[in-house]
């Protein structure tokens, strides 16, 4: 699976847009783009996912470039619960496929 | 609707006693894996079932870990004499199929873990 690179912390104020970047330059053209997110002492939340169309769904948007080499994890309204780790991954679009997680970036909603 | 549960919570044991784990899925789901995360750390596979056969266990850190799956659903990971090292969260998620070769990957939802603590 390709790589991915995520800046480390964002601040975020609550009620804002949260907009969260990621690189991945080397996607391979059957490769999905996975958002997941981590509350602290929580398991592993699955967000939203795409190939190449822009996403969305009741948490979150997902902007893919149009040459698939980086995307953008939109929170349109962030709350203070929304305050976690998260991550960005690339997947082969295969039936099976463990996940590996990075180190994602740490959002912060402040008040 | 439900999501992935897993028992205990937390689990403190003494070091060389066996632990078990359990893990129930999201009813349909024919794919299971397990996970452990160490404090600080990144996910590390240990397993995947597809139904009860593990066509994956290359992450089982020892033999000292084993998991079975019954009637394609529930999972026990168990860890046998058990060691400081093994303390982590261990992670369960699900898949609708996670067959190999679908055209599709397949989201893996996870549950809230189980804590382990070894004294």
């Amino acid at each position: 699976d390709a790589k991915t690179t995520q800046p480390t912390s964002m601040d975020c104020a609550e009620g804002r847009a949260a907009n969260l970047p990621c690189n991945h330059s080397t996607i391979s053209g059957n490769e999905y783009v996975y958002w997941y997110r981590q509350i602290h002492s929580q398991g592993p939340q699955y967000i939203i996912h795409g190939l190449k169309n822009n996403e969305t769904n009741e948490m979150a948007s997902l902007i893919i470039t149009e040459d698939r080499k980086s995307s953008t994890l939109i929170l349109p309204h962030a709350t203070l619960r929304d305050t976690a780790v998260y991550y960005c991954i690339v997947r082969a679009a295969s039936g099976y496929s463990t996940l590996t997680f990075g180190k994602g970036t740490m959002l912060l909603v402040s008040p | 609707g439900a999501g992935v549960s897993q028992s205990p919570s937390n689990k403190v044991t003494e070091k060389g006693k066996d632990v078990e784990l359990r893990c129930d899925p999201i009813s349909g789901h024919t794919a299971l894996y397990w996970y452990r995360q160490s404090l600080g750390q990144g996910l590390e596979f240990l397993i995947y079932f597809q139904g009860n056969s593990a066509p994956d266990k290359s992450g089982l850190p020892s033999d000292r870990f084993s998991a079975e799956r019954t009637g394609g659903s529930v999972s026990t990971l168990t860890i046998q004499r058990t060691q400081q090292e093994d303390s982590a969260v261990y992670l369960c998620a699900s898949s609708s199929t996670g067959l190999a070769g679908g055209p599709i990957t397949d989201t893996q939802y996870f549950g809230p873990g189980t804590r382990l603590t070894v004294l």
